[in-house]
């Protein structure tokens, strides 16, 4: 059972375009969602993250939009630029007593063209 | 160390051969994990370690993969009898704590890519 799904998985944006990620979860239990940045052999890194309680977090040029009662958040890139060109991964967990488990997405490519 | 340190980056063995994959945490990490990423399958949980608490072991996808931890800190993933379809890149993870603020933030190491002939 997938728990989040994560739409494109490919995405082609040219410079200073807005990237737009979006991801879908199942299990209301969850209540952090971070999204992690890839770079070509390279481990996954925290880009940004957001708690249910809030319905939007802005860090310099990327942004999570969250939707608690469609169950969806995304991720938005503004003024993308070929450095930003990465997979990106969305995840979900819960918090407070129990595993810790991230769920991940399976990833979107982005492409960011001159 | 800085960050998470993987050994060896890569890794090509033949069928039926076993692997140890090693994890070496930042220091001061409780909280372990190990993920495996295939070609467009994204991230997928295998194991997670948290101080002297019993593992969650839920994610190993057979009894050929198995996983300890000594001291709380090295992390060796072991997968016996490999298969083809074992092919993939190893992540390992570690966080401050497994529980409270920053328990979610996970550094990830390079990984270590799996090629099973």
């Amino acid at each position: 059972q997938q728990q989040v799904k994560q739409s494109p998985q490919s995405l082609i944006v040219q410079k200073g375009g807005i990237s737009i990620i979006n991801c879908a979860y199942e299990n209301t239990a969850f209540d952090y969602f971070p999204w992690y940045q890839q770079f070509p052999g390279k481990g996954p890194a925290l880009l940004i993250a957001i708690r249910p309680d809030v319905s939007e977090k802005k860090e310099g040029r990327f942004t999570i939009s969250f939707n608690k009662s469609a169950k969806q958040f995304s991720l938005h890139i503004m003024d993308s630029q070929p450095g930003d060109s990465a997979t990106y991964f969305c995840a979900a967990s819960r918090t407070g007593a129990g595993s810790y488990q991230l769920t991940f997405g399976k990833g979107t490519k982005l492409s960011v063209i001159p | 160390g800085a960050g998470v340190s993987q050994s060896p980056s890569n890794k090509v063995t033949e069928k039926g051969k076993d692997v140890e994959l090693r994890c070496d945490p930042i220091s001061g990490h409780t909280a372990l994990y190990w993920y495996r990423q295939s070609l467009g399958q994204g991230l997928e949980f295998l194991i997670y370690f948290q101080g002297n608490s019993a593992p969650d072991k839920s994610g190993l996808p057979s009894d050929r993969f198995s996983a300890e931890r000594t001291g709380g800190s090295v992390s060796t993933l072991t997968i016996q009898r490999t298969q083809q379809e074992d092919s993939a890149v190893y992540l390992c993870a570690s966080s401050r704590s497994g529980t409270g603020s920053g328990a979610n933030v996970l550094t990830f190491g390079a990984g270590s890519r799996l090629t099973v002939l």
